[in-house]
């Protein structure tokens, strides 16, 4: 199977600070990558799939790279509402699996 | 509004079985593959099952954690999905969500869960 492996598993940052967090992949899954966001008791929530294509709604200052095995999630400017945990998915075969998690908080 | 409504959810002793229920709205559930995920308390998500739709032969999948246990059905006509857990063990004991795989979105809608707990 393959593994996904996210990193770091926590940052903090302060307001404004571009934070990156970034995903790898064992084998190439191509594009077929991602990210969720999930705030403290509440849903995940899809924010990036096709590795970098923005879920409707989702501010653009969240953006999505990479391909093969190596996937970059990126916030250009940190919000106090990002404090979350990030997910990463990889969907390119039957089986689904997510990345261990990055928690996120402010400074 | 796109909604999915979990039910079924309870406190089971080990070895025993629970189903689960994934009830749909707003969008058109029978072409729509379906998912379960589960994430224990303070631990991160992780992927249990799929199950596609009728065009594509209701093929299921499942992690190998709950392979030969875990069963996923729907019911087309009453747009709803189910997670049958048989020989539970303590280690199933999470929240289960149920969402949609929808069209070139993954994974873009979700319920709101339902807790089960493996305990004696």
């Amino acid at each position: 199977d393959i593994q996904m492996t996210q990193s770091p598993s926590s940052l903090s940052a302060s307001v404004g600070d571009r934070v990156t967090i970034t995903c790898r992949a064992s084998q190439g899954i191509s594009n077929y990558l991602a990210w969720y966001q999930q705030k403290p008791g509440k849903v995940p929530k899809l924010l990036i799939y096709a590795a970098s294509t923005l879920q409707s709604g989702v501010p653009s200052r969240f953006s999505g790279s990479g391909s093969g095995t190596d996937f970059t999630l990126t916030i250009s400017s940190l919000q106090p509402e990002d404090v979350a945990t990030y997910y990463c998915q990889k969907y390119n075969s039957a089986l689904w699996t997510f990345g261990q998690g990055t928690k996120v908080e402010i400074k | 509004e796109v909604q999915l409504v979990e039910s079924g959810g309870g406190l089971v002793q080990p070895g025993g079985s629970l189903k689960l229920s994934c009830a749909a709205s707003g969008f058109t559930f029978s072409g729509s593959a379906m998912h379960w995920v589960r994430q224990a308390s303070g631990k991160g998500l992780e992927w249990v099952g799929r199950i596609r739709s009728k065009a594509n032969s209701y093929a299921t999948a499942y992690a190998a954690s709950v392979k030969g246990r875990f069963t996923i059905s729907r019911d087309d006509s009453k747009n709803t999905a189910y997670l049958q857990m048989n020989s539970l063990k303590t280690e199933d004991t999470a929240v289960y969500y149920c969402t949609r795989h929808g069209g070139v979105h993954p994974m873009d809608v979700w319920g709101q869960g339902t807790t089960v707990t493996v305990s004696s």
